[in-house]
């Protein structure tokens, strides 16, 4: 069964620090991962796009790793800052009809 | 970027009546568009894929009858909730795809339409 696991659910930082986002798939035939940013209310708006070929990407502070063969990707947020809350979505697309299946995301804080 | 828009962002409605959403891609043809539905601190759940010029694509457990959608042409979709409920009201995403360059077309999402059914 094709699933896109994230972790943690929820997650509070103080502004400045960094923090390490994770996705796990299991998702077959693989065909691309996406990070997407949620704000409260609003629809998602896109992040990075890595295909099997790619390991890193990166979107100003947000840097995205791809491990395709543990099926692991991690976004990583450098020098958070207050507008960083909001829910990062892990979406993994499969097949050649490109399905997207969705993570539940991971719920950010950056407190002062 | 892309611009993809909706509208209308609320509505609250009566029960029974029906409500249309509009999903318009503003800077790009888009050949497919995507009908998604959010409930409170719950990830997008995909409703329906809407082809132009033909007929909607929609999940299991999606009623098509009442969530009539509509993609005339390649700018504009149109979600028409028909004799909306109470638990109808949600907030409802659509999506539009570039046309892919290679393999991976980008996704570009409306800001979202809430719906409050009384």
């Amino acid at each position: 069964k094709n699933q896109v696991e994230q972790s943690p659910q929820s997650l509070i930082i103080l502004e400045g620090k960094n923090c390490t986002l994770q996705c796990n798939y299991t998702v077959s035939p693989f065909s691309n991962l996406r990070w997407y940013k949620q704000d409260t209310g609003r629809g998602p708006v896109s992040l990075t796009i890595m295909t099997f070929s790619e390991n890193t990407k990166s979107n100003g502070r947000y840097t995205a790793t791809l491990d395709a063969d543990t099926k692991q990707s991690s976004l990583h947020i450098t020098a958070s800052q207050l507008s960083d809350s909001a829910s990062y979505i892990c979406v993994v697309s499969a097949g050649s009809n490109y399905q997207l299946i969705w993570g539940a995301g991971t719920k950010l804080i950056i407190k002062p | 970027g892309a611009v993809v828009s909706q509208h209308p962002s609320w509505v609250i409605c009566k029960s029974g009546t029906s409500v249309k959403i509009e999903c318009r891609s503003l800077d790009f043809q888009a050949t497919t568009m995507f009908w998604y539905r959010q409930f409170p601190k719950q990830s997008l759940m995909l409703m329906a894929t809407s082809n132009e010029g033909s007929k909607a694509t929609y999940e299991q457990g999606v009623e098509k009858d009442k969530f009539l959608i509509n993609h005339a042409s390649l700018t504009l979709s149109t979600l028409t909730v028909t004799s909306a409920h109470p638990e109808d009201s949600s907030f409802y995403i659509c999506s539009a795809r570039t046309p892919a360059r290679g393999r991976t077309g980008e996704l570009f999402f409306g800001e979202g339409s809430r719906l409050t059914v009384l």
